[in-house]
């Protein structure tokens, strides 16, 4: 199986931050990685798939990129809606998440 | 637009059985598949499963396999989900999301609202 980690766990910040998130594949996936945002009680939200294609009606500031192994969800200017966990997705081999990135308010 | 419509919580003993129901609207379940994704109080999202709408292949994780059977009706565009042997760990809110047609490998961009199961004595 494919094990997905993500770093940091928790993180703190600012409205108007740069904020970026790694996720780690245990082999490599090429760019079958997708990125998801949840808020509490709300279903997952798809951002970004195949590593760094935005979908439809997300907002510009959400970015992704990288292959292979090692890949990154950047949000360039936070906004106060964007306070959420986000969740990185494998699909080279069925499927896996990553154990989530909480971002809260600092 | 597409949207996938739930059925509503349940709360089951230890050892019974949960189908959770999934409907589709706005698109033609026979040209994708439906993932199953659960996610425990407090925790991360598991991938459950996944079947595709043209042909019912399907494909268990391995925490769930040997308990859990995946189900589509074309004729309703409803996908179901049946748990076995239910324990106070398979509490949670569980997920269908619109999936690839041939394969598990596949990203979901429409998601049900959630069903939470809850197995308590």
């Amino acid at each position: 199986d494919i094990q997905m980690t993500q770093s940091p766990s928790t993180l703190s910040a600012s409205v108007g931050d740069r904020v970026t998130i790694i996720c780690r594949a245990s082999q490599s996936i090429s760019t079958w990685l997708a990125w998801y945002q949840q808020k509490p009680g709300k279903a997952p939200k798809l951002l970004i798939y195949k590593a760094s294609s935005l979908e439809s009606g997300v907002p510009s500031r959400f970015s992704g990129s990288g292959s292979g192994t090692e890949f990154t969800l950047t949000i360039s200017s936070l906004q106060p809606d964007d306070f959420a966990s986000y969740y990185c997705q494998q699909y080279h081999t069925h499927q896996s998440f990553g154990p989530g990135t909480k971002v809260d308010i600092k | 637009q597409a949207q996938l419509v739930q059925s509503g919580a349940e709360v089951k003993k230890p050892g019974a059985s949960v189908k959770v129901s999934c409907k589709a609207f706005g698109y033609s379940l026979s040209n994708y598949g439906i993932t199953w994704v659960r996610q425990a109080p407090g925790q991360g999202l598991e991938w459950m499963g996944w079947i595709s709408g043209s042909n019912g292949n399907t494909n268990y994780g391995q925490k769930v396999q040997g308990r859990v059977t995946m189900t589509t009706d074309t004729s309703t565009s409803k996908g179901y989900m049946e748990l076995r042997s239910l324990r106070s760990d398979d509490t949670a809110v569980y997920y269908c999301a619109r999936g690839g047609r041939d394969s598990s490998g596949w990203f979901m961009d429409y998601w049900g609202q959630g069903t939470l199961v809850t197995v308590s004595s």
